[in-house]
This record gives structure tokens, C-alpha cells and sequence, in this order.
């Protein structure tokens, strides 16, 4: 089974279109995030979730919204998609009533904006 | 402020050579500390986690890492390379649910 998952795997799109990414995790954590790494491999936290409230929004164009129906999926939708946004965007998920938890990540979604 | 510093970005070994990626953080508070890996067009996954229990932590395929707080450092380290080792590398700290990367380390292990 797998715990944390991604979809689409890839996405090729054109520059002004608005596309979703969704994941889902079967864990029963109550956090969830969304990061974006770029071409560097740096990865910058985007946004977190805890029991469907967001909790962190770092600094992200509100072309970006997130959206979590339930605990168990947090979906990425980006308007008027630019070149820049071209990146591999991961979700993770952790159990924040844990003390020392770590997180769980998906297998990612590669984003191609041309 | 809490941030992670890894001080490689690159590292390069000999198959059977040990393996020494570095990494400090600076943090306020007693942190969890974290190694992830990350194959090429894989996902990350954790290799092992220090959570203030012995300082010296064995994580997954030989992988183990030593918490020094009097130097901030979460060294990971292994005796032996392998070819299947070369990845990205990130050490991660967690203060209060808030996870901090850093800018990874890349090893590249030689026949």
C-alpha cells in the first residue's frame, strides 16, 4: 500500500493554464504539506495543513491554492501557470501529536510549464 | 531562528571508502533532527532520525549519525560506500512541526 500518493506523476502544460495536483495519504496523520523543489534540488515548504486548516502559507504567489476536503488529502491547484513554476512539487504528511515526528513524503509530481 | 547548514554540496567516494556528509544547525531549543534521501526522480525517504535518546543514531542500509550539541552538528556517516549510496542527501531539523532543509549534499560514489 503506498502511504503517501501523488498525482499526475508528470504534468506538461502550457504557460497561463490552471492545473490541480492531488495527494492522499493513508497514514492517519493529521498534518500535511506541500513543497516545491527546483531544478537546484532545494526544497521550500509552500504550505501546511493540520486537520484541514492551513497552518503555514510561506510566501506564495496566491496564483497557488490549496485545498483540503479531509485530513487524508491535500490538493494543489496553480492559476495562470508560469514558467517558473516548472518544478517537482512533493506533499508530505506527519503526526503532529507525536513528539518527535518525521515526515512522509509522495513519490512527487513533475510539472513542466512551457 | 532555527536554519541547516550542509556544508558539501558535493561528495565524491570510492566504492568501499566511508562516507562523512556534514551538517550543522542552529536552533533555539532541543530540535529533532533528521537524514533523508532522495534517488534520482524518487521521492525522499528517511534514513534515520534523532529524537533525544542516544545520541548516536543507526538508521537504514548502514547509514548512522551522531548528535553533538556542543558543536550543533548531525554528522551522517557510513564505513563502507556502496554504488547504490549515490543520491541527494538532506538533513532536516523539526521545531514545533516546522521542518527546516537543507540545501543537500550530492554523493557520487566511484568504482
Amino acid at each position: 500500500d503506498t502511504a503517501v500518493s501523488q498525482t499526475p506523476k508528470y504534468l506538461v502544460t502550457q504557460m497561463g493554464n490552471d492545473k490541480s495536483i492531488k495527494c492522499e495519504q493513508n497514514l492517519g496523520h493529521d498534518t500535511m504539506y506541500w513543497y516545491k523543489q527546483d531544478s537546484k534540488k532545494f526544497l521550500k515548504i509552500m504550505f501546511s495543513y493540520n486537520n484541514k486548516e492551513l497552518i503555514i502559507n510561506e510566501t506564495v504567489p496566491n496564483r497557488f491554492s490549496p485545498k483540503s476536503p479531509d485530513k487524508a488529502h491535500l490538493n494543489l491547484h496553480i492559476n495562470s501557470l508560469e514558467l517558473g513554476d516548472s518544478a517537482v512539487y512533493f506533499c508530505a504528511s506527519s503526526q503532529t501529536s507525536l513528539s518527535y515526528n518525521e515526515q512522509f513524503f509522495g513519490p512527487g509530481t513533475r510539472l513542466t510549464v512551457l | 531562528a532555527q536554519s541547516v547548514t550542509q556544508l558539501d554540496s558535493h561528495v565524491s567516494v570510492s566504492e568501499g571508502t566511508p562516507v562523512l556528509l556534514r551538517c550543522n544547525y542552529s536552533s533555539s531549543y532541543s530540535p529533532s533532527l533528521f537524514w533523508y534521501v532522495q534517488h534520482p526522480n524518487k521521492g525522499l525517504q528517511l534514513l534515520l532520525k534523532y529524537t533525544s535518546a542516544a545520541t548516536l543514531v543507526k538508521g537504514i542500509n548502514g547509514f548512522e549519525a551522531e548528535f553533538k550539541k556542543s558543536e550543533t552538528s548531525f554528522h551522517l556517516t557510513k564505513p563502507s560506500a556502496h554504488m547504490s549510496d549515490a543520491a541527494e542527501y538532506f538533513c532536516v531539523v523539526n521545531n514545533f512541526n516546522k521542518f527546516y532543509f537543507g540545501s543537500g549534499t550530492k554523493l557520487n560514489v566511484k568504482p
